[in-house]
């Protein structure tokens, strides 16, 4: 199995919704990841999970919180969006950090904010 | 100076053709570079990849050169088919034990269409 599976596939949420994007792999992973993108443009790194501990946070705002309760899942909890927030939220999980380990990309979460 | 450079935006290749998609880099820490694949409504999917003291590795149709010297590498996808028709990026990763371990960083992305 080498698939990372995301939910769910698309999103719509007001500017007050409180909601929960989820990530999960079983491959046996330690490192997890969320990604944005927008439209037309690379994917931008938000957060790292490395043995379930937090490893990078790129500067996102708070009102994106990350949890991963164990090795193999990622959530991604989102309060009080703006409009600019959507994109479409990848999830990724490669066996380490090491630069050669392969990152396996879900297929997203496309999220709108109303 | 964390940035990939990627050219062109776009490109269109009739098939059978080379489809030729370049980068370059300033980040010296940078000690992998992998290219993905993203077809609509997908996460993107790794195709090749090639560390700095190789200076070329193909798998198949697809060929990564590097030159190190000048921080530069490309993908060549030969005998270019629609099937090849999607977005590709080329990205860099920090070397192990760096403050940026794990990081991994993509170019702006390429726009391919093969036309048949």
């Amino acid at each position: 199995d080498t698939e990372v599976t995301q939910t769910p596939k698309h999103l719509v949420m007001g500017m007050t919704n409180k909601k929960s994007l989820k990530c999960e792999q079983h491959m046996g992973h330690r490192a997890m990841y969320w990604y944005k993108q927008k439209a037309k443009k690379p994917p931008e790194l938000m957060f790292v999970y490395s043995y379930e501990k937090l490893s990078i946070n790129e500067s996102v705002p708070s009102r994106f919180s990350p949890e991963c309760p164990n090795s193999s899942l990622l959530n991604l909890h989102l309060h009080a969006l703006q409009p600019e927030d959507s994109a479409l939220y990848l999830c990724a999980s490669s066996q380490g950090l090491r630069a050669n380990e392969k990152l396996f990309f879900g297929s997203g979460t496309q999220l709108s904010v109303l | 100076q964390q940035q990939v450079k990627q050219s062109p935006q776009s490109l269109i290749v009739q098939k059978g053709g080379i489809s030729i998609i370049n980068c370059a880099y300033e980040n010296t820490a940078f000690d992998y570079f992998p290219w993905y694949q993203q077809f609509p409504g997908k996460g993107p999917a790794l195709l090749i990849a090639i560390r700095p003291d190789v200076s070329e590795k193909k798998e198949g149709r697809f060929t990564i050169s590097f030159n190190k010297s000048a921080k530069q590498f490309s993908l060549h996808i030969m005998d270019s088919q629609p099937g090849d028709s999607a977005t590709y990026f080329c990205a860099a990763r920090n070397k192990d034990g760096s403050s940026n371990t794990g990081k991994l960083i993509f170019g702006q992305g390429t726009t391919l269409q093969v036309k048949p």
